[in-house]
């Protein structure tokens, strides 16, 4: 079983839509959950970052985690055909260098 | 500022051939990392640096080597070439340790195949 499960899609939905991503984990000592997002051929890029549980929103996005569940989300809302990309999910279990990265979603907005 | 560069973008080796990937960074960050993304498979961990002359190994560091003698450059060897080793590296810094580590710039990656 891999630490932190990803489902890859793809996801399509239409331009405007709220959209669910989700990833699960394994390990409790999960504290810190980051969001990536990674466009075809470019390296991934910080997008949210989450400490322990607890929603946090910025701009149309929201990261929320659930740590009784070890489940984390982002959603993002009015969804953009810019927004088109692979989502990835990181977590670490302390203040150190080390994350754990899910496989990634790969998201289509269709205009 | 050009953030995290790599070198090349593209390559492909012959079994048994070695080649340095080459990454630069010029946030004067001090931590630096090298990772593998093979489809469907998420980031690995090769290799990772905490400062100029200090480097340990990370999840699947088997064929590969690094080392640090600057802030600003982190190359990695590949030595004695493997199809396994067909993959895309990505190189990365961060700031240093807690939160900021969390921030980690990529690369732009380099597209390897061993044949």
């Amino acid at each position: 079983q891999k630490e932190v499960e990803q489902d890859p899609g793809p996801l399509s939905v239409p331009e405007g839509a709220i959209v669910s991503l989700n990833c699960t984990y394994s390990n409790s000592a999960f504290q810190y959950f980051m969001w990536y997002r990674q466009y075809s051929r470019k390296g991934p890029e910080l997008l949210m970052y989450t400490y322990s549980s607890g929603n946090k929103e910025d701009g149309r996005f929201t990261a929320q985690v659930d740590k009784s569940s070890k489940y984390i989300s982002l959603f993002i809302r009015d969804s953009q055909p810019s927004d088109s990309a692979t989502y990835l999910c990181a977590m670490s279990a302390r203040s150190n260098y080390q994350l754990i990265w899910g496989a990634g979603t790969k998201l289509i907005i269709k205009p | 500022n050009a953030g995290v560069t790599q070198t090349p973008k593209f390559r492909i080796l012959k079994i048994g051939q070695s080649m340095t990937l080459q990454c630069t960074q010029d946030m004067n960050h001090n931590y630096m990392y090298w990772y593998r993304q093979d489809p469907g498979m998420g980031l690995k961990l090769i290799y990772y640096s905490v400062g100029a002359g200090i480097t340990d190994k990370g999840e699947v560091p088997n064929g590969y080597n690094v080392s640090r003698s600057t802030t600003e450059d982190f190359p990695l060897r590949l030595e004695l070439a493997a199809p396994s080793q067909t993959s895309v590296y990505f190189c990365a810094s961060s700031l240093g340790a807690g939160r900021s580590s969390y921030e980690q710039y990529f690369g732009p990656g380099t597209r390897l195949t061993v044949t």
